[in-house]
């Protein structure tokens, strides 16, 4: 079945400091969605990305879909303590709206 | 729209027993997904319903856990007999089918099995 790769597992940063997570994947991906987790609650979708080379941006945060649709990464500028959750990319496995989520990067942030 | 719904937000119960995970899903929304999530596993897909219909139960550990949606707003997880092993958080999420959209997750209920 579908699957995603997300790496790193954890990241601790000192604030002010950028954070990058990528998600990569063997087959062509469709489409790639992004969701944050802050610890004890549950996920929350950030973004979907599409079209190849889209570059979408929130505020401090980047997300890139590659130009073959087999990888993605999220980048956040000038972290901040707010920034501090697990980050998830998700993939779908055919038309039915199913979801395959990445195992997630922890993003811990060094006041 | 008050988003997902799940209850109970907690769950204790000794071993053997039955335990019944319930959901609201956002209104209009077609598609439902339940989830478990631990440290060792990650985010695991259950079962998914699409139109109320279970479309790919492939993710159910066994035949202990079962799940219906009678209705649009509706939905339930069981697990009967519960194991200690079966101890996680439940999340149930819904969307508007063709998978476009993103996910609406509820709270999640933390299940401990005892």
């Amino acid at each position: 079945g579908q699957q995603v790769m997300q790496i790193p597992q954890y990241q601790h940063v000192q604030e002010g400091e950028d954070f990058t997570t990528y998600c990569n994947s063997s087959t062509t991906l469709s489409n790639i969605q992004w969701y944050k987790q802050r610890p004890g609650g549950h996920p929350v979708f950030l973004i979907q990305l599409v079209k190849s080379g889209e570059v979408k941006k929130q505020k401090r945060l980047t997300f890139q879909f590659g130009e073959a649709k087999k990888n993605s990464s999220l980048h956040i500028t000038a972290t901040q303590t707010t920034d501090v959750g697990t980050y998830f990319c998700a993939v779908g496995s055919g038309n039915t709206g199913k979801l395959i989520f990445g195992q997630g990067t922890t993003l811990q942030v060094k006041p | 729209d008050a988003g997902v719904i799940q209850s109970p937000r907690h769950e204790v119960t000794e071993m053997g027993q039955e335990v019944t995970l319930r959901c609201k899903p956002i209104s209009g929304h077609n598609s439902l997904f339940w989830y478990r999530q631990t440290m060792m596993r990650g985010l695991e897909l259950l079962i998914y319903f699409n139109n109320n219909v279970p479309i790919d139960d492939s993710g159910m550990p066994e035949d202990r856990f079962s799940a219906k949606m009678p209705n649009a707003s509706f939905s339930t997880l069981k697990i009967q007999p519960s194991e200690p092993r079966d101890s996680a958080v439940y999340f149930c999420a819904s969307s508007l089918i063709a998978g476009n959209y993103g996910y609406t997750f509820g709270s999640g209920t933390r299940l401990t099995v005892v």
